[in-house]
């Protein structure tokens, strides 16, 4: 079975400087692992998934996520953040390909500071 | 290109009632998943259909079941509602669960369900 444990409920950042985001995962095979983003009354978003191939994947609105299998990790980062990205963030980790249950981690709600 | 849309957005109801709520894909969609968000529990997978047919189905009571029909729409429903059903239902739909659009879901605004 897979999990996933994501860092941090709320993380806040200033205006302009790096965002981290945090999750790490445990899947008894190769994951798929997915960043969605969900703004308030609004559905979940995919911002970047990762299958197979390129470690380093870059999403939509500046993001990317890069897997890393010695340490079962797949952080979301942006350089830099800008008020539009206050959010939501969720990690989501599946156990195969076409498989559509996803495992969710409990999100992380990221705050810009003007 | 409409996206996924779920109805109604917003409904009360009170305990030991039914809800039927409906989802419809975007166009050309097949696959047609659910997922229950509490802030208790956070995100978590109901079941998902494909042609018609139950791939998947996550780790909940037989009060709740859905259904897909052959233009790939898809309702749920609850039944015999308790308190703690009370959560924002969401959809999410998917070219082909086995072609290259696999894994790639996308949501709609969602249900907000309110028991009481």
């Amino acid at each position: 079975a897979q999990s996933v444990t994501q860092l941090g409920s709320h993380v806040s950042v200033s205006e302009g400087a790096l965002v981290l985001l945090r999750c790490n995962y445990s899947s008894s095979v190769p994951p798929y692992l997915f960043w969605y983003v969900q703004y308030p009354n609004q559905g979940l978003q995919l911002l970047l998934k990762y299958t197979t191939g390129a470690t380093l994947v870059k999403g939509i609105n500046g993001f990317e996520a890069e897997f890393k299998k010695s340490e079962t990790s797949f952080h979301l980062t942006k350089p830099s953040a800008h008020m539009s990205d206050a959010a939501e963030y969720f990690c989501a980790v599946s156990d195969s390909f076409g498989n559509e249950k996803l495992t969710f981690g409990t999100g992380t709600r990221l705050t810009i500071i003007p | 290109k409409a996206g996924v849309t779920q109805t109604p957005r917003y409904l009360i109801k009170t305990r030991g009632q039914q809800v039927t709520l409906s989802c419809s894909p975007i166009s050309g969609h097949r696959s047609v998943s659910w997922y229950q968000q509490t802030p208790g529990q956070g995100l978590q997978f109901l079941f998902e259909y494909f042609s018609e047919t139950q791939r998947n189905k996550g780790n909940f009571p037989g009060r709740f079941s859905g259904r897909q029909f052959s233009n790939s729409r898809s309702e749920m429903n609850v039944s015999t509602l308790e308190l703690g059903d009370s959560a924002l239902y969401l959809c999410a739909s998917s070219p082909n669960p086995q072609g290259s659009g696999a894994n790639v879901l996308t949501f709609g605004a969602g249900s907000r369900l309110t028991v009481l």
